[in-house]
């Protein structure tokens, strides 16, 4: 099966400038997340989808990210206005419920200068 | 919110020796996963583990899910060089209102000096 795709793998921005990533999970893989990976820490959690309803997004700065799900497949994550401290790769991952796994895709290195 | 804490930081080994690296949580998980990321790439699952107790081998990897649910470790025999990477323990939940979140260690550095 195909893995999961995200686009663009580096982006070079301003602060304040907007930027957008996109993904694309696994086919049928209905949970897609989005985590933010500082350099030398674990991932974390910022948005987890089920289809197109959002299930967890405690952890999202919603003054500056918002993301969407809208057809449940493919998802678009968004940082307007960015500051330097949101320089990191952005994960996309999808979960095979059969086995609970999760699948990552390259991520998406985004650098605030 | 659940934490995990993944020791140690780092290692720095000669190729053939063999590794261990651990997580304890402070709850209970229903699934163990243990992902290497390599500089510029995504996570890649190594091992998942499902039950307590469970003990998991993927070749030169051998992993263990603890009795208690909250703790799991990972062992790697005779390294070679391109075991170089980042390990991340992670536990998943699989019920309520927490379906489906994967919460991390924070990582464990691994070097092999050939």
């Amino acid at each position: 099966e195909a893995g999961v795709a995200q686009s663009p793998r580096y982006k070079i921005i301003e602060k304040r400038q907007s930027v957008a990533f996109w993904c694309n999970p696994i086919s049928g893989h209905a949970t897609l997340y989005w985590y933010q990976q500082i350099l030398g820490q674990g991932p974390k959690l910022l948005i987890q989808f089920q289809n197109n309803g959002v299930v967890d997004d405690s952890q999202l700065p919603k003054d500056r990210f918002s993301a969407e799900r809208l057809k449940g497949v493919d998802s678009t994550l968004k940082i307007q206005p960015a500051k330097l401290e949101d320089s990191a790769v952005y994960l996309c991952a999808s979960l095979r419920v059969r086995t609970g796994e999760l699948f990552f895709g390259e991520g998406s290195r985004l650098t605030v200068l | 919110g659940q934490q995990l804490n993944q020791s140690p930081q780092s290692m720095f080994i000669q190729e053939g020796e063999d590794v261990s690296m651990n997580c304890t949580s402070s709850s209970i998980f229903n699934t163990w996963l243990w992902y290497k990321q390599d500089p510029g790439e995504g996570p890649v699952l190594l091992i998942a583990l499902y039950k307590a107790g469970e003990l998991t081998s993927n070749g030169r990897l051998t992993a263990q899910f603890g009795i208690t649910r909250k703790d799991s470790f990972l062992n790697i025999s005779a390294s070679i060089p391109s075991d170089v990477g980042i390990y991340f323990c992670a536990g998943l939940n699989a019920g309520g209102t927490s379906y489906g979140k994967l919460t991390f260690g924070q990582g464990t550095i691994l070097t092999v000096h050939p």
